[in-house]
């Protein structure tokens, strides 16, 4: 069974800083792997979806790596800025069944 | 193109009572999942739909739970009888399915939350 950790569960930093959101999984038989944004009461927006095949995908302050061997996948956030706070979820789906496997989610605060 | 619509954003209920949510996905989305997030962790899939039919249910409480999808598009999440430990935020998303993006890439809409009391 899939199992989806995310570190920290918990993070603030202040404006302007650059900052790593970390996920890994424990089974490395994926199909993709994607990074949401949640916004309290909110729904989840897509950020990044990286294929099985790829290493890395990058949309504006924002980048996405992963190592399938090692089960690992790191969110790079450029310069941060306040409208970045919000729970950013990371779920992997799998080969077979496409279906998504999420991790508890970090919560990041950006301090003005 | 508009989002994946849900109603209601909230439901308040006590327990032993039904309570039904209603998705809308994407115009032309094959697939459709509906997620339980309880709070603090990450969505749960319950059951996902490719057009009107049932891919997988394993995780779906069906002695209380049930859902449908009528000719392939709306979708309708039911609980009866709601228990307390069902409150949580109710997530329907949708997929284009085949195509020319990822096969599984998943839209979500806004949620319902409940609380049963």
């Amino acid at each position: 069974k899939q199992e989806v950790t995310q570190i920290p569960a918990a993070l603030s930093v202040p404006e302007g800083e650059n900052l790593v959101l970390n996920c890994s999984f424990t089974d490395s038989a994926i199909y993709n792997l994607q990074w949401f944004r949640q916004d309290p009461g909110k729904g989840l927006t897509s950020l990044l979806l990286i294929q099985s095949s790829q290493r890395e995908q990058t949309s504006g302050r924002l980048n996405a790596s992963l190592d399938k061997s090692s089960g690992r996948s790191t969110l790079y956030i450029a310069a941060s800025q306040p409208g970045d706070s919000a729970t950013y979820l990371c779920a992997v789906s799998g080969a077979g069944s496409y279906q998504l496997t999420f991790g508890k989610g970090t919560k990041l605060s950006v301090i003005p | 193109e508009a989002g994946v619509a849900q109603s209601p954003r909230y439901k308040i209920i006590e327990k032993r009572q039904s309570v039904a949510f209603w998705c809308n996905p994407i115009s032309g989305h094959a697939t459709l999942y509906w997620y339980q997030q309880i709070l603090g962790q990450g969505p749960k899939l319950l059951i996902q739909f490719q057009n009107n039919g049932v891919v997988d249910d394993s995780q779906l409480p069906k002695d209380r739970f049930s859902a449908e999808r009528l000719k392939g598009v709306d979708s309708t999440l039911k609980i009866q009888p709601a228990k307390l430990e069902d409150s949580a935020v109710y997530l329907c998303a949708s997929g284009p399915g085949k195509g020319l993006r990822s096969y599984n890439e998943q839209f979500f809409g806004p949620g319902t939350r409940l609380t049963v009391l």
